[in-house]
């Protein structure tokens, strides 16, 4: 199985401030990484797919870049909403695998 | 639009099985491609299994072979998820999850999501 590993697990941020979270996988996956956020108590959503395309309704400071083995999610100014929990989830082969997440919570 | 809504929660003593429910509304289930991801108290994401349609089998995580059931019933539009021989470790939050193909329909995400059902499993 393909392994993904996050970092950091957590951070504590200002609402305002610029977030980058990274997810390594244990091989290449070329462009077949998502990003999900999860809210207490509520189910994940997807933020962007293909490593870079953002879902429809998504804020646009929410952006994936990378490729390979290393991806980034940046959130461009944290917002009160966005303090959650994200994972990262690879999905080249039929045997998807999520990273272990990054809780981001507020300084 | 798609709906899922899950089954109530759930206790079970340990060795015992569990069949959790999701309902479909807004598609029918032979549109839709199902799978089910766990999350244990505390813990991160877990993909269980799923349909492939591909090759039009049910796939599972190595870490649940033997032990997981998924299936289908076309005429209500419900799929099932089946776990036996539960221990402590089981206790998780279930949801089912459905799957959205794109590009050359190789590539995938997962959109919409259940509500969850809390499976407790205690002595």
């Amino acid at each position: 199985d393909i392994q993904m590993t996050q970092s950091p697990s957590s951070l504590s941020a200002s609402v305002g401030d610029r977030v980058t979270i990274t997810c390594r996988a244990s091989q290449s996956i070329s462009t077949y990484l998502n990003w999900y956020q999860q809210r207490p108590g509520k189910a994940p959503k997807l933020l962007t797919y293909a490593a870079s395309s953002l879902q429809s309704g998504v804020p646009s400071r929410f952006s994936g870049s990378g490729a390979g083995t290393d991806f980034t999610l940046t959130i461009s100014s944290l917002q009160p909403e966005d303090f959650a929990t994200y994972y990262c989830q690879q999905t080249y082969g039929t045997l998807p695998t999520f990273g272990g997440g990054t809780k981001v919570e507020i300084k | 639009q798609v709906q899922l809504v899950q089954s109530g929660a759930e206790v079970k003593k340990p060795g015992a099985s569990v069949k959790v429910s999701c309902k479909v509304s807004g598609y029918t289930l032979t549109e839709l491609s199902m799978h089910w991801v766990r999350q244990a108290p505390g813990k991160g994401l877990e993909w269980m299994g799923g349909f492939d349609p591909e090759d039009g089998e049910t796939i599972y995580a190595q870490k649940f072979q033997g032990r997981v059931t998924m299936t289908e019933d076309t005429s209500t539009d419900t799929a099932y998820m089946e776990l036996s021989s539960l221990r402590s470790e089981d206790t998780a939050v279930y949801y089912c999850v459905t799957v959205h193909y794109y590009g050359s329909g190789s590539q995938y995400y997962f959109d919409y999501w259940g509500q969850g059902t809390l499976v407790t499993v205690s002595p």
